[in-house]
């Protein structure tokens, strides 16, 4: 049975101070991995989504790694904001159109 | 990208009343939606997958005469949260699969507050 973990659960930096978010998966045979963010009461925001061939995605300040093989990927967000707080979530997906497999989540406070 | 609905966005409701709870894709067609709950600072956990169709698959421990799915259309799937209690209040929030997007991504809906008294 898959299992991802999330660490750590909570963060807080100051403004400015880039962000370094963990997730790891216990089966290595997956098919993507996708990060989420949600803000507090609300939905899912997908933010970066890796295909099991891929090493990393990057959109704007978000970088987002993936080592299969080792069942790690890391979300990087570059100069953070106040408006980057919120929870960050990491899941992953075993085959094409199955379910995902989500992680706790890291909380996130940039303060200004 | 792809717009997943949900409504209501919020519902109270008494114990022991039922609650129904609509799941829309808007502008694609999706065979597969998915429907998670989300208790207070914890992740999402799957309590089913609902196939166009046919009967829903539900997850180990998740009631399925509690939470009824029916996914008539390709455009709509909902649960039905029977004889409510307050233990069953909760966030829930559906994806569902757009064949036709890359690596055949799911989309999250806004999800739904419910609160049983």
């Amino acid at each position: 049975k898959q299992e991802v973990t999330q660490i750590p659960a909570a963060l807080s930096v100051p403004e400015g101070e880039n962000l370094v978010l963990n997730c790891s998966f216990t089966d290595s045979a997956i098919y993507n991995l996708q990060w989420f963010r949600q803000d507090p009461g609300k939905g899912l925001t997908s933010l970066l989504l890796i295909q099991s061939s891929q090493r990393e995605q990057t959109s704007g300040r978000l970088n987002a790694s993936l080592d299969k093989s080792s069942g790690r990927s890391t979300l990087y967000i570059a100069a953070s904001q106040p408006g980057d707080s919120a929870t960050y979530l990491c899941a992953v997906q075993k085959a094409a159109g199955n379910k995902l497999t989500f992680g706790g989540g890291t909380r996130v406070l940039v303060k200004p | 990208g792809a717009v997943v609905s949900q409504h209501p966005s919020w519902v109270i409701c008494k114990s022991g009343t039922s609650v129904k709870i609509e799941c829309r894709s808007l502008d694609f067609q999706a065979t597969t939606m998915f429907w998670y709950r989300q208790f207070p600072k914890q992740s999402l956990m799957l309590m089913a997958t609902s196939n166009e169709g046919s009967k829903a698959t539900y997850e180990q421990g998740v009631e399925k005469d509690k939470f009824l799915i029916n996914h008539a259309s390709l455009t709509l799937s909902t649960l039905t949260v029977t004889s409510a209690h307050p233990e069953d209040s909760s966030f829930y929030i559906c994806s569902a699969r757009d064949p036709a997007a890359s690596y055949n991504e799911q989309f999250f809906g806004p999800g739904t507050r419910l609160t049983v008294l």
